[in-house]
C-alpha cells in the first residue's frame, strides 16, 4: 500500500516553456500532498504544501507564480513550472501523507527536469 | 546547482558487516522520525519510523534508536548488502502540528562486495 506515482519521470524543455508534473496516490487518498526540489548531492527541499480543494502553501523564497500548484482531488496534485528556465532544471520529487497515525509521508519516483 | 561548502557524510561498508547511520535531529519538540533509503535517481522510500515515547524499535534487518536527551538518532543495519548501497534520510516532525517533515542532510552508504 501507499503508492506514489509521478509523471512524467523526465522531461527536457525549451527556455521559456511551461511544464506540468503529476503526482497521484494510487492506493489511498491524500488531503495533504508535497512538492520537493532536490539539487545533486543535497537533501530535499520542500516547496509547498498542496491542499486538496485549497490553495498551496509555498515556503519561503519559493515563487508561487513561478512553480503553480494544483490539487483537484484527493489522489492527484499537479506541479507547472512556468516559464522554465535552465537554472530551474532539478529533480522534482512529491509526497503524500499517508492519513495514518503519524505524519508519515510516501514518496513518488520523481521527475527530472532539464531545461535547455 | 549545489552550493559551495555542502557536502554529503559517507559511510563504507563491507558487505556482511552491520553499518550505523547517525543523525542529529534540531527541534526538541520533534516527536516523530522516519528514516529514508534514496537510491541514485529516484524518491526516497520509507524504512522505519519511531515516536518519540519510544528508544528503540526493530525492523526487518533494521534497528532505529532514538536519544531525546542528545537530540540523536540512528539506523543499525544488520548484515549489509550491496542493495543497502543509498543515501539515507532522517526526518523529524511534530504531531498535532504542520505535516511538514524536516529532513537531515543525508549519508550516503557505500557496500563494498
Amino acid at each position: 500500500g501507499a503508492v506514489v506515482s509521478q509523471h512524467p519521470s523526465r522531461v527536457i524543455c525549451k527556455s521559456g516553456t511551461s511544464v506540468k508534473i503529476e503526482c497521484r496516490s494510487l492506493d489511498f487518498q491524500a488531503t495533504t500532498m508535497f512538492w520537493y526540489r532536490q539539487f545533486p548531492k543535497q537533501s530535499l527541499m520542500l516547496m509547498a504544501t498542496s491542499n486538496e480543494g485549497s490553495k498551496a502553501t509555498y515556503e519561503q523564497g519559493v515563487e508561487k507564480d513561478k512553480f503553480l500548484i494544483n490539487h483537484a482531488s484527493l489522489t492527484l496534485s499537479t506541479l507547472t513550472v512556468t516559464s522554465a528556465h535552465p537554472e530551474d532544471s532539478s529533480f522534482y520529487i512529491c509526497s503524500a501523507g499517508s492519513g495514518g497515525d503519524g505524519n508519515t509521508q510516501y514518496f513518488g519516483p520523481g521527475t527530472r527536469l532539464t531545461v535547455l | 546547482g549545489e552550493s559551495v561548502g555542502l557536502h554529503l557524510p559517507t559511510l563504507s561498508v563491507q558487505e556482511g558487516d552491520n553499518s550505523i547511520i547517525n543523525c542529529a535531529y534540531s527541534n526538541s519538540a520533534s516527536d516523530y522520525f522516519i528514516w529514508y533509503k534514496q537510491e541514485s535517481g529516484k524518491g526516497p522510500q520509507f524504512i522505519i519510523d519511531i515516536r518519540s515515547n519510544m528508544d528503540k524499535r526493530q525492523g526487518q534487518r533494521v534497528t532505529v534508536l532514538l536519544n531525546k536527551t542528545v537530540k540523536h538518532l540512528s539506523l543499525q543495519i544488520a548484515a549489509t548488502q550491496p542493495g543497502d548501497s543509498a543515501v539515507y534520510f532522517c526526518a523529524e516532525n511534530t504531531q498535532g502540528g504542520s505535516e511538514k517533515l524536516v529532513f537531515g542532510k543525508g549519508t550516503k552508504l557505500t557496500v563494498n562486495p
